[in-house]
């Protein structure tokens, strides 16, 4: 069955921190990748996208993700956390086969002051 | 361009009570997904149409929830009768096509059902 994994559904890092998200996807082809963000009580906000172009793909808010497929992954990163970034990181994922987008359990990041 | 907007935002109801969500997607966009997300959870695929036919709902518990979008535009989910493990946010997104699964997918504030 189609997945996706988000490791850690916690992460704490301080200010001005490197920023991992780790994702990992099943399948043999490699889907469409998205991450989202969720600040409270609100709705995902799309951050990026990979869409099959380059594997390092760039997003908003400075973050950044890049695509393995060997190692099935699609990591975000940031490299300097600011206290905004503190909410839900969800990662996706859409098997072009149904149009089906798959979504992580999600990781809470919390920015230390 | 406005967003996607949903209503009510918070809704309580008593277990056995029926409730209906309402959700407008972007001008333009074709499909139209509708998400339970349960607290710690990512969120669940419920139904996806495609301007006003149903792409999937094979997660769609049928026997309590429907779903409905006329003239492929506005759309509105319904549970009938609500049940305690209902209690979610049920969240609307929208995306410019299925065929185009990279364009990823603009959501709603979602609707808070609490049922007791």
């Amino acid at each position: 069955a189609q997945s996706v994994t988000q490791l850690g559904s916690h992460v704490s890092v301080s200010e001005g921190a490197l920023v991992l998200l780790r994702c990992n996807y099943s399948s043999s082809v490699p889907p469409y990748l998205f991450w989202y963000v969720q600040y409270p009580n609100q709705g995902l906000q799309l951050l990026l996208k990979y869409t099959s172009a380059a594997t390092l793909v760039k997003g908003i808010n400075g973050f950044e993700a890049e695509f393995k497929k060997s190692e099935t992954s699609f990591h975000l990163t940031k490299p300097s956390a600011h206290m905004s970034d503190a909410a839900e990181y969800f990662c996706a994922a859409t098997y072009t086969g149904g149009f089906k987008t798959i979504f992580g359990a999600g990781t809470r990041l919390f920015v230390k002051a | 361009e406005a967003g996607v907007a949903q209503s009510p935002r918070y809704k309580i109801i008593e277990k056995r009570q029926s409730v209906a969500f309402w959700c407008n997607p972007i001008s333009g966009h074709a499909t139209l997904y509708w998400y339970q997300q349960i607290l710690g959870q990512g969120p669940k695929l419920l139904i996806q149409f495609q301007n006003n036919g149903v792409v999937d709902d094979s997660q769609l518990p049928k026997d309590r929830f429907s779903a409905e979008r006329l003239k492929g535009v506005d759309s509105t989910l319904k549970i009938q009768p609500a049940k305690l493990e209902d209690s979610a946010v049920y969240l609307c997104a929208s995306s410019v096509g299925a065929g185009q699964g990279g364009s990823g997918q603009y959501f709603g504030p979602g609707t808070r059902l609490t049922v007791t």
